[in-house]
């Protein structure tokens, strides 16, 4: 299996809901990652964890809250979101962080926000 | 610091012409570099990289050499096909700073047939 699984592929969420995206990779990769995508823009990173663990925290704000269950699991729950959060949620994965190797991404979850 | 930059798109070519998009990097330590694509509506793929110099990546008909000496890594094509239309970002990752990935602003193209 050489591939990130994300689900839902698209959701559209009001202000009030909360939901979460999943993620997911049988590849014994150590580093996961939440990303951000607007529209003709590059990936710009949220959540970094590393051994299960959250190593970075690009400052995004609390209604964004990641969870590493498991070494193949990554979730990111929503909760109180605005109008500008809606995006492209890009989740990737490599062998360890840092990813010399390169990242392998998912196809996204493209999240509409009303 | 670790920065890329890309050339500007859009970029519109005829099928089978040659395609040459330029991506110039700086960075502190020993990066690897990478070229993405990114299809309308999906993710982002891993397209071609190069961990150190004068390494040549390729597949799909794309090559990109990593120039130390010119700090770059342009991606090329000898003759593209409409279904190369796309979006292409190129990254460096700096090994041993356990940092993330240094995207390009990513070059859209169009290939017309």
């Amino acid at each position: 299996d050489t591939e990130v699984t994300q689900t839902p592929k698209h959701l559209v969420m009001g202000m009030t809901n909360k939901k979460s995206l999943k993620c997911e990779q049988h590849m014994g990769h150590r580093a996961m990652y939440w990303y951000k995508q607007k529209a003709k823009k590059p990936p710009e990173l949220m959540f970094v964890y590393s051994y299960e663990k959250l190593s970075i925290n690009e400052s995004v704000p609390s209604r964004f809250s990641p969870e590493c269950p498991n070494s193949s699991l990554l979730n990111l729950h929503l909760h109180a979101l605005q109008p500008e959060d809606s995006a492209l949620y890009l989740c990737a994965s490599s062998q360890s962080w840092g990813g010399s190797s390169g990242y392998t991404f998912g196809s996204g979850t493209r999240l509409t926000v009303v | 610091g670790n920065s890329v930059t890309q050339m500007e798109g859009p970029v519109t070519l005829s099928e089978e012409a040659f395609l040459t998009i330029n991506c110039t990097y700086t960075a502190t330590g020993y990066p690897s570099l990478f070229w993405y694509v990114q299809y309308p509506g999906e993710g982002l793929q891993l397209l071609l990289k190069a961990t150190k110099a004068d390494d040549k990546g390729s597949n799909k008909g794309f090559e990109a050499t990593y120039r130390k000496e010119t700090t770059s890594f342009h991606l090329e094509k000898g003759s593209v096909q409409v279904s190369d239309s796309a979006v292409y970002f190129c990254a460096l990752s700096v090994v041993h700073t356990g940092n993330q990935f240094y995207f390009g602003t990513g070059t859209s193209l169009t290939v017309i047939p």
